[in-house]
């Protein structure tokens, strides 16, 4: 059973917009969650991370939310650019190194 | 960088074949991992290696099995390869330090195709 949730397959978004990215967990152990990024053809790149501590971290145009009592974390991608355009995954850990990973969402940007 | 390097991009094999991916990385890295790609079903562990010569099972072995003889090279192993193996396959690795929560370098993934 999936202990990370990304409700949405897919998202359209028009250049320059917000683009809001949703995942939700099960396992209250988590401590520490990560987006990644991946493009066609190429592996998954770390993006932003958040650990449990924390309500927000900013990292240039991503934001990331953590809302520990709704089990619930969204990313923020403010504006919009066509590079943006991929496979967006949330990843979950309850220790150093060993991830849960959501089944992704993908992003369209449309210009 | 970090660079993380699987043998193949594509593998076309068939059923009941032995099917090796290699995985190589060069930041010396002591953790590796082993991942398969499906559709609706996101990044899924099969194995991974904190140190030479160990491994542990992740949430899907069966089918599968690992080598880590050097700290570079995780190798992952499809003894009697079926259709239901039909995957991308992605290798990653990380550093274990101590209370850190460390970021997974991916490799670019492998396509692996069982007829």
């Amino acid at each position: 059973d999936q202990q990370v949730k990304q409700n949405s397959p897919s998202l359209s978004v028009q250049e320059g917009r917000i683009s809001i990215l949703n995942c939700d967990y099960t396992n209250s152990m988590f401590d520490y969650f990560l987006w990644y990024k991946k493009y066609p053809a190429e592996g998954p790149t770390f993006l932003i991370s958040i650990s449990s501590i924390k309500d927000k971290n900013e990292d240039g145009r991503f934001t990331v939310f953590l809302n520990k009592s709704a089990k619930h974390l969204s990313l923020h991608i403010v504006p919009s650019q066509p590079g943006d355009s991929a496979v967006y995954f949330c990843a979950a850990s309850e220790n150093d190194y060993k991830l849960s990973f959501g089944a992704g969402t993908t992003v369209t940007v449309r210009a | 960088d970090v660079k993380v390097t699987q043998s193949s991009r594509y593998l076309v094999k068939r059923t009941g074949e032995k099917v090796f991916l290699e995985c190589v990385q060069d930041m010396d890295h002591e953790n590796m991992f082993w991942y398969r790609q499906d559709p609706g079903l996101g990044l899924r562990l099969i194995y991974f290696s904190y140190d030479v010569k160990m491994k542990e099972k992740g949430d899907i072995p069966e089918g599968y099995s690992v080598s880590r003889e050097k700290k570079e090279r995780f190798s992952l192993i499809l003894e009697s390869a079926s259709t239901n193996q039909t995957s991308m396959y992605l290798c990653a690795s990380s550093f274990k330090l101590a209370g850190a929560h460390n970021e997974q370098f991916f490799g670019p993934g492998t396509r692996l195709t069982v007829l």
